[in-house]
Formats: C-alpha cells, sequence, structure tokens
C-alpha cells in the first residue's frame, strides 16, 4: 500500500514553456501532498505543502506565481512550471499523506520524481 | 545552523562492516524521526522510523537520543546493495497528518567487495 505515482518522469522543455507535473495517490486518501525540488548534490527542498480543496502553503522563497499548485481531489495534485528557465532545472518530487481507512498515515510516501531539464 | 545536520560521507566501508551514521537537530519541540535512502536520482524511501527506546530491524538499528537532539542509524554486516545516500528526517509539525518533514543532507554510504 501507500503508492504515489508521478508523471512524467521526465520533461525536456525550451525556455519560457510551462510544464505540468501530476502526483497520485493510487492507494489511498491524499489530504496533504507535498512538493519538493532536489538539485544534485543537495538535500531535498520543501517547496510548498497542500491540503485537498485549498490554496497551497509555499515556503520562504518559493514564488507561488511561478510554481502553480492545485490539489482539487484526495488522490491528485498537480505542479505548474510556468515560463520556466534553465535554473528551474531540477528533480521535482511529490510526496502524500492522510488516510488509509481510518487510519491516519505516519509519515509521507513519495513519488518517483520528475526530472525536469529546461533548455 | 541547520535544522537537521548529517555528515556528508562518503563512508566507503568493505562488505561485512558495520558502519554508523549521525543527525543532530535543531528543534527541541520535533515530534517523530526518521531514515529514509535515496539511491541516486531516485526519490527517498522509508528506511525505518526512530523512537526513544531505539528500533532495529534486521541488520539496520535506529536510535534517538531527545535530550541530546541526537539521531543515529547503524548498519551491521553492510551488503553491496547498501550503497546508498542515507537521509536523516525530522518532523517539525504536529502528530496528525499535516506534518513538515525536514531532510538533512545526507550521508553517502560506499560499500565494496
Amino acid at each position: 500500500g501507500a503508492v504515489v505515482s508521478q508523471h512524467p518522469s521526465w520533461v525536456i522543455c525550451k525556455s519560457g514553456t510551462s510544464v505540468k507535473i501530476e502526483c497520485r495517490s493510487l492507494d489511498f486518501q491524499a489530504t496533504t501532498m507535498f512538493w519538493y525540488r532536489q538539485f544534485p548534490k543537495q538535500s531535498l527542498m520543501l517547496m510548498a505543502t497542500s491540503n485537498e480543496g485549498s490554496k497551497a502553503t509555499y515556503e520562504q522563497g518559493v514564488e507561488k506565481d511561478k510554481f502553480l499548485i492545485n490539489h482539487a481531489s484526495l488522490t491528485l495534485s498537480t505542479l505548474t512550471v510556468t515560463s520556466a528557465h534553465p535554473e528551474d532545472s531540477s528533480f521535482y518530487i511529490c510526496s502524500a499523506t492522510g488516510t488509509s481507512g481510518r487510519r491516519y498515515m505516519d509519515t509521507q510516501y513519495f513519488g518517483p520524481g520528475t526530472r525536469l531539464t529546461v533548455l | 545552523r541547520k535544522e537537521v545536520e548529517q555528515d556528508p560521507g562518503p563512508f566507503n566501508v568493505p562488505e561485512g562492516a558495520t558502519v554508523a551514521f549521525n543527525c543532530t537537530y535543531s528543534n527541541s519541540a520535533s515530534q517523530s524521526f526518521f531514515w529514509y535512502r535515496q539511491d541516486c536520482r531516485k526519490e527517498p524511501k522509508l528506511l525505518m522510523s526512530v523512537y526513544s527506546s531505539g528500533n532495529e530491524d534486521g541488520r539496520f538499528t535506529a536510535q534517538l537520543n531527545r535530550a541530546s537532539q541526537y539521531i543515529s542509524l547503524l548498519i551491521r554486516d553492510s551488503k553491496l546493495s547498501d550503497s546508498a545516500t542515507y537521509l536523516c528526517v525530522v518532523n517539525m509539525g504536529g502528530m496528525d497528518s499535516s506534518y513538515k518533514l525536514i531532510f538533512g543532507s545526507g550521508t553517502r554510504l560506499l560499500v565494496r567487495p
């Protein structure tokens, strides 16, 4: 149980285009989803936290107008990188937590990540 | 000071060796603690939770010292497949589902034949 999928697994795009990344919880209700970014040889950095049906809470230094997050259902959150530039190239990972049956999950479960390269 | 600090390594050990990783955290109100494993270009995967009483899962033993704000992971009888980066992770939030994980920068382990 506790499977999280992400799509696409990798994407290459031109500078100035927008890229949408999907994160899905496959076998549980994800009341909260998190978006992280990881640059090479660095740790995961939390970008934003989203609760289903609410606006996302962004970490300091993360532009909410550039990284649009939608968490419209208990199984899907999307991250859209608008007007992507080469410095946005990174490994984007989502995670989710919530309820499985009637039990709160005790940690976050991660998607496989999306590697974004902006040319 | 970083919220979660780890020695970046790499730790280069022969197969069969015992290796220990340490981690310190700054927020004394932290609620729960974990070790994750991350392979190159992959997502982190939960290795084990860490409890004050200590817990063991096969060759892996984790310990938490709340007074010293210190977490450890011991790997016995290292295997080649243990080569990875080990992330110390601290939950800064509450005990419900809306918590916030802070990741250490990771300790890289290389197990050689």
